[in-house]
């Protein structure tokens, strides 16, 4: 099983939609999750930062984690043509190297 | 906004050869780490650094690469003797602390021919 699981995708959706996005996960000690949007041949631009579970808000963006379920989500509402990107949770434990998920293409279509 | 730096943004280089990749992390940053991405897969952890040596590093880290902070504002990562697999993307990130985000910089494409 790998470590940290995320669907690549692609996820096509019109503009104004929600945009749902979402990663498992197998090591229980995981404890640190976060949400990067990475464009094309750039580097991971951060977008969430969350520790243990709960939810958290900014702005248009909101990202959740259950971690008795080993899940978590990262929710675009309103979406736009510029959210156009690849997203990717990345998580760590106490240690200090972070996972990272395969990551999801996502298109925002006008 | 502070952001971390790397150059070149593109490096071209023959089997066999030496390439030091730089990095500026973020001033006030004392963790720095490098991570590389092969075109197409996950970007993956290569090392970390925190107090001038190294924290953590993972198998892909082997006698290969090396990693310094010849001053106080330079990260580098050498690779020697280079192979046609160590194409990818490489990024370094920085962190404040062990338990707060990493940022990363743009990335230097390494390719090697």
């Amino acid at each position: 099983q790998k470590e940290v699981e995320q669907d690549p995708g692609p996820l096509s959706v019109p503009e104004g939609a929600i945009v749902s996005l979402n990663c498992t996960y197998s090591n229980s000690a995981f404890q640190y999750f976060m949400w990067y949007r990475q464009y094309s041949r750039k580097g991971p631009e951060l977008l969430m930062y969350t520790y243990s579970s709960g939810n958290k808000e900014d702005g248009r963006f909101t990202a959740q984690v259950d971690k008795s379920s080993k899940y978590i989500s990262l929710f675009i509402r309103d979406s736009q043509p510029s959210d156009s990107a690849t997203y990717l949770c990345a998580m760590r434990s106490n240690d200090y190297k972070l996972s990272f998920g395969a990551g999801t293409t996502v298109t925002v279509r006008a | 906004e502070p952001e971390v730096t790397q150059t070149p943004s593109h490096q071209v280089t023959q089997m066999g050869q030496e390439v030091i990749l730089r990095c500026v992390p973020i001033s006030n940053h004392l963790y720095f780490y490098w991570y590389r991405q092969i075109l197409g897969q996950k970007v993956e952890f290569l090392v970390s650094f925190y107090n001038n040596e190294i924290s953590e590093k993972s198998e892909i880290f082997d006698d290969q690469f090396s990693v310094e902070r010849p001053d106080g504002s330079n990260f580098t990562l050498k690779i020697r003797s280079t192979k046609l697999e160590d194409s990818a993307m490489y990024f370094c990130a920085s962190s404040e602390g062990l338990t707060v985000e990493a940022f990363f910089g743009q990335g230097t494409r390494l390719t090697v021919v």
